[in-house]
């Protein structure tokens, strides 16, 4: 199984600040990653998919980067909106495969 | 527009089954591989489980395999997932997501709101 790390596990943040998380696969998953945002009590919400690809309605601050194995988030300005965690999945093979999250609070 | 709308949840002894439903509307059901993920309390998403879109080929996490069964009616635009001999760690929301499908290779793009299964005597 693929297994897929993310850091840091939470971080703190003001408003405006520019936020950048990491995911890494024990293994090349090529672009097949997806990033996604849930907060407290909803179903998550894809951000970005095949790595790189920003979702439909999406705000362009989200941006997503990487290849193979590294991978990472960007939100270039922190809105109050966007205080929430962040999952990764991999849909390279089975089983899918999410990251262990990474919450975003505010400083 | 897209809604997936789950039902079926509730309160269950460890050992029983259940049957989890999800009713698709505003797509081509039958044209999109389905998914079942769940969430424990406080936990991260867990993918449980994956069918094509004509049903011939489903794939199983470990530790649902052999206990789980995914289905699919695509005369009735629904998913669902038989949840047998269930334990306390099956407690969880669960969630139905499509995708991809024959025309896309989009992942996971939308999902349901969930419904809640908790295991306990």
């Amino acid at each position: 199984d693929i297994q897929m790390t993310q850091s840091p596990s939470s971080l703190s943040a003001s408003v405006g600040d520019r936020v950048t998380i990491t995911c890494r696969a024990s293994q090349g998953i090529r672009n097949d990653l997806g990033w996604y945002q849930q907060k407290p009590g909803k179903a998550p919400k894809r951000l970005i998919h095949a790595a790189s690809s920003l979702q439909s309605g999406v705000p362009s601050r989200f941006s997503g980067s990487g290849s193979g194995t590294e991978f990472t988030l960007t939100i270039s300005s922190l809105q109050p909106e966007d205080f929430a965690t962040y999952y990764c999945l991999q849909h390279n093979s089975y089983p899918f495969t999410f990251g262990p999250g990474t919450k975003v609070d505010i400083k | 527009q897209v809604q997936l709308v789950e039902s079926g949840g509730g309160v269950v002894q460890p050992g029983r089954s259940l049957r989890l439903s999800c009713a698709v509307s505003g797509f081509s059901f039958s044209i999109y591989a389905m998914h079942w993920v769940r969430q424990a309390p406080g936990k991260g998403p867990e993918w449980v489980a994956v069918i094509s879109y004509d049903g011939n080929n489903k794939h199983y996490a470990d530790s649902v395999k052999g206990r789980f069964t995914i289905s699919r009616d695509n005369s009735k635009n629904t998913l669902y997932l038989q949840m047998n001999s269930l334990r306390a760690e099956d407690t969880a929301i669960y969630y139905c997501a499509r995708g991809p499908g024959i025309y896309d290779s989009s992942y996971l793009d939308y999902w349901g709101q969930g419904t809640l299964v908790t295991v306990s005597s």
